[in-house]
């Protein structure tokens, strides 16, 4: 067990829907990462947040938006859904100062389907 | 486009064979190579961190080593085991005006039978 949880486990909605995924760090760690993993392309990265606020961003599409809350625990929101937005969705966290140059722990992943 | 390679895209072995894998990866812009090991139905799994050049990680069978000027790293697993069956993957951290970016290679899927 990494520390890092996510929720829901498993995610089946329509296309054009949108929804949630929720994501909470390690106990101390301040930076959360959002990845996808579809069949295609392998484990991309999507966004992070360092302490509340943006850090980096890698391939995220317009229709997908990040935030940390205060508390630390991060959303990753997807609208307009797509078929080919089905896909593993992962968060990790990491501590240190934001810039990955540590080892990152990663969550269970949320399997998202789109109908 | 950036990216990062990573080869053989599979390999199987015997148990207690030595393996290793390699990275390949621009070398401009370079600031940490990460190595992640990811068995099946499992979440990935930080193996190392390295951001010098010449830097040699180590974690029991398994070690890995870092040439940034050449842009390549290997994985070594010495005396495999059928528990060292997984995806090995690397990510390259780049730094730019931009802000910084992860970037993965597809991984080597290594495959140990007993």
């Amino acid at each position: 067990d990494s520390g890092v949880t996510q929720t829901p486990k498993h995610l089946i909605t329509a296309t054009g829907q949108r929804v949630t995924l929720r994501c909470s760090p390690r106990s101390g760690d301040l930076s959360v990462y959002w990845y996808q993993q579809s069949l295609d392309q392998g484990l991309q990265f999507l966004i992070q947040y360092y302490n509340g606020e943006e850090r980096a961003k890698g391939n995220i599409l317009e229709r997908f938006s990040a935030q940390q809350f205060p508390d630390l625990h991060s959303e990753l929101n997807l609208s307009s859904l797509e078929l080919g937005d089905s896909a593993l969705y992962f968060c990790a966290s990491s501590g240190g100062t934001g810039l990955a140059l540590v080892e990152q722990y990663f969550g269970p992943g949320t399997r998202l389907t789109v109908t | 486009i950036l990216n990062v390679e990573q080869s053989p895209q599979s390999l199987h072995v015997q148990e207690g064979d030595s393996t290793n894998f390699t990275c390949s990866f621009p070398s401009s812009n370079f600031y940490a190579l990460h190595w992640y090991r990811w068995e099946t139905a499992k979440s990935p799994e930080a193996l190392f961190v390295m951001t010098l050049n010449g830097d040699e990680k180590k974690k029991g069978r398994i070690s890995a080593t870092l040439n940034t000027k050449e842009g390549y790293s290997y994985l070594y697993i010495k005396g495999s085991q059928p528990e060292d069956s997984a995806t090995y993957l690397c990510a390259l951290l780049l730094a730019n005006q931009a802000g910084t970016a992860l970037i993965f290679g597809k991984g080597t899927t290594l495959s140990v039978s007993s």
